[in-house]
């Protein structure tokens, strides 16, 4: 198993510009989130989803939207980056009702 | 929202002494996770903990789930190298979801 992947591993965006990042997982994991992790504030969550078809917002959703169209991926979308969106993003899964969520390696973001 | 507070916020320790850091959260939880995060990785899962009292080891990793379900507490005993990152607990709260809360890490370095 490859886990939960990520791509890309670095991004650099322009204020206004758009972009996915991307989040696969090969365990056949219900549930999938997405968090930030800026320093000393630990990790956020933005969205989260409990399975296929079904997503909710986290503790920072604003500006940010997802998807779930099939158990394997949860894409994040920006659709119109800002500075204040500068951080590192997790995905994560864990199979439902465990709460041993597994972490990708994280996609570094830079909004310019 | 849910607060973890999590400390000591950094420690510089040498190797082959014993550390403690612990987390508080301002309500009960059902679940107390400990990750570690090494530089440019997302964070892996150390221990889990399900049940208040518990007391559950992963070789020189100990962490014990606190009576009143507001606390968590992990030691690592004879530190090596190799223990260098940060330290995050997570909560999840009895609300029936998978979401969890971060607290703001603990930072390890060994001194040489």
């Amino acid at each position: 198993n490859a886990g939960v992947t990520q791509t890309p591993k670095f991004q650099v965006l322009k204020t206004g510009q758009s972009m996915t990042l991307q989040c696969a997982q090969d365990m056949n994991h219900e549930y999938m989130s997405w968090y930030r992790q800026d320093p000393g504030m630990g990790l956020r969550l933005i969205h989260y989803s409990v399975g296929a078809g079904i997503t909710d917002q986290g503790e920072v959703p604003n500006g940010y939207n997802v998807s779930r169209s099939t158990t394997e991926d949860f894409p994040l979308r920006l659709l119109s980056a800002a500075p204040s969106q500068t951080s590192v993003y997790f995905c994560a899964s864990s199979y439902s009702k465990g709460a041993k969520q597994y972490f990708g390696p994280g996609t570094r973001l830079t909004v310019t | 929202g849910q607060q973890l507070n999590q400390s000591p916020q950094s420690m510089f320790i040498q190797e082959g002494e014993d550390v403690s850091m612990n987390c508080t959260s301002s309500s009960i939880f059902n679940t107390w996770l400990w990750y570690k995060q090494d530089p440019g990785e997302g964070p892996v899962l150390l221990i889990a903990l399900y049940k208040a009292g518990e007391l559950t080891s992963n070789g020189r990793l100990t962490a014990q789930f606190g009576i009143t379900r507001k606390d968590s507490f992990l030691n690592i005993s004879a530190s090596i190298p190799s223990d260098v990152g940060i330290y995050f607990c997570a909560g999840q709260e009895p609300s029936g979801n998978e979401k969890l809360t971060f607290g703001t890490g603990t930072r390890l370095t060994i001194i040489p």
